[in-house]
């Protein structure tokens, strides 16, 4: 299985280049979320989906889009990127929403893409 | 915003002996914790999701153990080898219909010197 693809693995951008990251998953998971990864910090949640449609923001949400038209795919979109966005960003899928009560609990294991290294300059 | 706390930051073990470290999480609303491990230049693979007060879970020599009442979880690595060299990321879970997500702790970087 393939799991969680993310592309690309590596980018530099310009300030105010746009761009887009790719996440697909192939296991048929309703909860999909966008991490970034930044030296000192804990992972920290950007945009989050519980279901092809339907996205909400996280905890750092300014200057990124998502959307969610498929199961499998929740891309990452940067609009106009800023040097504060330079990061380590992660997908990540689990089968159902971590905050789904009655469910299994192993369930709501978070499954990561191997990660996006993002420098804007 | 909730105060997920590991510690040590990092921690440097010789190949051989035992260790453990901490996660702190807020005591009030549990719903879960999660336990991942994350190599260099991978991503975060899932170790544990504990539930319950007093919980132990083990998989090999890593074995973690949960109290919610006083808000933290030890993770024991007995007898460490080199490839448990990796950071590890505890991952909070409150009650609060979180669709939002897991709370993340900054990790323990653990370096197991041969």
């Amino acid at each position: 299985n393939a799991g969680v693809t993310q592309t690309p693995k590596f980018q530099v951008l310009k300030t105010g280049q746009s761009m887009t990251l790719q996440c697909a998953q192939d296991m048929n998971h309703e909860y999909m979320s966008w991490y970034r990864q930044d030296p000192g910090m804990g992972l920290r949640l950007i945009h989050y989906s519980v279901g092809a449609g339907i996205t909400d923001q996280g905890e750092v949400p300014n200057g990124y889009n998502v959307s969610r038209s498929t199961t499998e795919d929740f891309p990452l979109r940067l609009l106009s990127a800023a040097p504060s966005q330079t990061s380590v960003y992660f997908c990540a899928s689990s089968d159902r929403h971590p905050g789904t009560s009655g469910v299994k609990s192993s369930k709501n294991i978070q499954y990561f893409g191997a990660g996006t290294r993002l420098s804007v300059l | 915003i909730l105060n997920v706390e590991q510690s040590p930051q990092s921690l440097h073990v010789q190949e051989g002996d035992s260790t453990n470290f901490t996660c702190s999480f807020p005591s009030s609303n549990f719903y879960a914790l999660h336990w991942y491990r994350w190599e260099t230049a991978k991503s975060p693979e899932a170790l544990f999701v504990m539930t319950l007060n007093g919980d132990e879970k083990k998989k090999g020599r890593i074995s973690a153990t949960l109290n919610t009442k006083e808000g933290y979880s030890y993770l024991y690595i007995k007898g460490s080898q080199p490839e448990d060299s990796a950071t590890y990321l505890c991952a909070f879970l409150g009650s609060g219909g979180g669709a939002d997500g897991l709370t993340f702790g900054k990790g323990t970087h653990l370096i197991i010197q041969p």
